[in-house]
Parts: C-alpha cells; sequence; structure tokens
C-alpha cells in the first residue's frame, strides 16, 4: 500500500534559518508528488508539485523540493524562513490512476521573529 | 465561484443521526474528491468522482457513508447513525479533466467541521 512519512512532527526555527522538512513515499509505480501548506485559519493551498523532468523544483515563496527516486524522497527546503512560514506542512503523493492524494502526517513549523 | 466552497463549515450532531455535508467546486472541474482529516493527521482519501460517477470509494470506512454528486458539480457527503469516531473535519477538494494518467492540482475547500456527541 502506498504511504507518507513526514520525520519531523513539530520544528521551531528562529527567522533566517534553513529549512528542510523531510519526505519520503512508498510507492512501486510512477509518482506524482506534493506539498501543501496549511496557514493558521486558512485551508489547504498548493506550496510545489512534481510530475517529470527536473527533480528540483521550485514553488511559492522561495519553497523548493528535490525528488531523489532512488531514496524515495522529496524534501522540502527554504534557504530563509519568516515568520509568515509558520503553517502545517503537508506532503503528499498522487495516484497516477485517479489522481488520489495520500498525505503524510504534516509538520508544524513555528518560525521565532 | 472563486474557490472550492463547503457548508456548513461547522455541523454538531448527536450520535445516531445522520448528516449531509455539501461541496461545491470549482467550476469546469470534473474531479472532485472527499477527504477526512483527523486532529493531528494529515487528510485521508474517502472517495474520488470524475464526473457524475464515483470512480474510487476505497476510502469509505464502511457503509454507513456515501456521496453522490448527481449532475457533475456539487457533491454531497452523507454519514448515517453517526458515531463519535466520525469527529473529523471533511474536506473537498476539485482539479481538472485527468490527462495521461496525471493527477493535476487538487483545490481544496474550507472543510466542513464535523463533531459527534
Amino acid at each position: 500500500a502506498q504511504s507518507v512519512s513526514q520525520h519531523n512532527h513539530h520544528v521551531i526555527l528562529s527567522e533566517a534559518a534553513s529549512l528542510e522538512l523531510g519526505c519520503n513515499y512508498s510507492y512501486g509505480g510512477t509518482v506524482n508528488l506534493f506539498w501543501y501548506v496549511q496557514y493558521p485559519g486558512q485551508h489547504l493551498q498548493l506550496l510545489l508539485k512534481y510530475f517529470s523532468g527536473d527533480p528540483l523544483v521550485k514553488g511559492i515563496k522561495g519553497f523548493e523540493a528535490e525528488f531523489i527516486k532512488s531514496k524515495f524522497s522529496f524534501n522540502l527546503r527554504k534557504p530563509s524562513v519568516q515568520w509568515s512560514d509558520t503553517a502545517e506542512y503537508f506532503c503528499a503523493v498522487g495516484s497516477g490512476n485517479t489522481g488520489k492524494l495520500i498525505f503524510g502526517q504534516g509538520t508544524t513549523l513555528q518560525v521565532k521573529p | 465561484g472563486a474557490g472550492v466552497s463547503q457548508t456548513p463549515s461547522n455541523k454538531v450532531t448527536e450520535k445516531g443521526k445522520y448528516v449531509e455535508l455539501r461541496c461545491d467546486p470549482i467550476s469546469g472541474h470534473t474531479a472532485l474528491y472527499w477527504y477526512r482529516q483527523s486532529l493531528g493527521q494529515g487528510p485521508e482519501f474517502l472517495i474520488y468522482f470524475q464526473g457524475t460517477g464515483a470512480a474510487d470509494d476505497s476510502g469509505l470506512p464502511n457503509d454507513r457513508f456515501f456521496a453522490v454528486r448527481p449532475e457533475g458539480s456539487v457533491s454531497t457527503l452523507k454519514i448515517q447513525r453517526t458515531e463519535r469516531g466520525d469527529s473529523a473535519v471533511y474536506l473537498c477538494a476539485s482539479s481538472q479533466p485527468l490527462g495521461g494518467g496525471k493527477a493535476d492540482t487538487q483545490y481544496f475547500g474550507p472543510g466542513t467541521r464535523l463533531t459527534v456527541l
């Protein structure tokens, strides 16, 4: 069965620190990979996605993620976080047939000003 | 509409009652998904519609859960004989038609918070 694992449940950083959130997935077929973010009081929105091509993808607000097929990983990075990045971050893998998403359990990021 | 809308935003009901949750997808999106998110967890897939038909209902936990999308737009998730364990946020998402086996970006609504007392 497909599964997604996010290693960090709660991360606390100071502003300007670098961020890396781990995501590993288990799926035997072609994967589509996503990072979604949920800001306090708001609904889920897409940060970035990988379907094919360049394994380094760039998203909104300075976020990027790297797909490493050999490690079944899709880690999210940002060189310098801001207080406004405080949110919950979800990694997800999409099934190629139906598009249904399998989500990780999420990582809560708290950025201290 | 501008985005996916869901009503009600909050629903409190008693154990054993029947509830209906509504989702209005983005206009033109033929794919519609329902997910359930429990506290401290990521969303969990329930059911997927392509047009009017349920193409994948493998995530529905049991036969108390049912969903319809009769005209290929608005969808209703129905829960019979609610239990306390059904308490969660129910999310709806829609996307453009799939092509070539590609899972397109899903746009999520704000969710309905269901509390079963």
